[in-house]
C-alpha cells in the first residue's frame, strides 16, 4: 500500500544552520506530495506541495523537490530560525479524499 | 475568516462512556475529513464526507465509531463504549471542491483521554 517514511526526530539545530528532513514514499502512479507543519498549540497547516515529478515546492524559505527516481521529497531550508521550531509532516495523496502522513519530525532551533 | 473549529478541545472520560466531538469546517468547504493522531505518529485517515454523504470509511473506524454530517455543514464523531486505546487526538479537516489543490485545512483537534 501507499506509505510515507520520514527521518526520526528530534532534530536540534542552532539558528542559521542548514536544515534537511528526509522523506521517502511508496506509492503506485504519481501521487501529490506535501509538507505540513504543526507549530506548538496550533493545527497542522500546509507548508508546501508538489504535484508532479521534478516539481519544486517552496514557501517561507523552505523547499522540497519531487524526485520520482528516488521516491523522495526531502525538506530543506538554508538558514533556520527559532520560529521554525515545530513538527513537520511529509504526506502524499493519490485521491482527493485520502492523504497519508508520515510520523512527523520534531525540529528544535536554538538561539 | 474563521478556520476549522473543533469542540471540545479536551475530553477526559472513563472507559465505557460515550463521547461526541463536533467539527465546524470552513463555511464554503464541501469536503470534511476526520483523522486520528496518536503520540509520535502522523494523522491517520478515519472518514470523509462530501456535503452530507459519507463516501469513505477507514478500517480503523470500528463499529463503535460513528460520524455524521446531517446538513452538509458541521459534523459529529461519536465514540461509544470508549476504550483506553481510543485515547488520541481527533483531527477534523476540510477542503473545497471547486479548487482541488489537495490541501487540507485542519482544526486544532480534540484530545481524548480514556481512563
Amino acid at each position: 500500500g501507499n506509505s510515507v517514511t520520514q527521518m526520526e526526530g528530534p532534530v536540534t539545530l542552532s539558528e542559521e544552520a542548514f536544515l534537511t528532513i528526509n522523506c521517502t514514499y511508496t506509492a503506485t502512479g504519481y501521487p501529490s506530495l506535501f509538507w505540513y507543519v504543526q507549530y506548538p498549540g496550533e493545527g497542522l497547516q500546509l507548508l508546501l506541495k508538489a504535484t508532479k515529478a521534478d516539481d519544486k515546492g517552496s514557501n517561507k524559505g523552505f523547499e522540497a523537490t519531487y524526485r520520482k527516481e528516488t521516491t523522495s521529497f526531502h525538506l530543506e531550508k538554508g538558514s533556520v530560525q527559532v520560529s521554525d521550531s515545530a513538527v513537520y509532516f511529509c504526506a502524499l495523496s493519490k485521491s482527493s479524499f485520502k492523504t497519508i502522513f508520515g510520523a512527523g519530525t520534531r525540529l528544535f532551533v536554538k538561539a | 475568516d474563521t478556520g476549522v473549529s473543533q469542540d471540545p478541545r479536551h475530553k477526559i472520560t472513563k472507559r465505557g462512556q460515550n463521547v461526541t466531538f463536533r467539527c465546524d469546517p470552513i463555511s464554503e468547504h464541501n469536503r470534511l475529513y476526520w483523522y486520528r493522531q496518536t503520540l509520535g505518529q502522523g494523522p491517520e485517515f478515519l472518514t470523509y464526507f462530501q456535503n452530507e454523504a459519507q463516501l469513505e470509511k477507514s478500517r480503523l473506524l470500528s463499529d463503535r465509531f460513528s460520524a455524521e454530517r446531517p446538513k452538509g455543514s458541521f459534523s459529529t464523531l461519536e465514540i461509544q463504549r470508549t476504550e483506553q486505546g481510543d485515547s488520541a487526538m481527533y483531527l477534523c479537516a476540510s477542503s473545497p471542491t471547486t479548487v482541488n489543490t489537495g490541501e487540507l485545512f485542519f482544526g486544532e483537534g480534540s484530545r481524548l483521554t480514556v481512563l
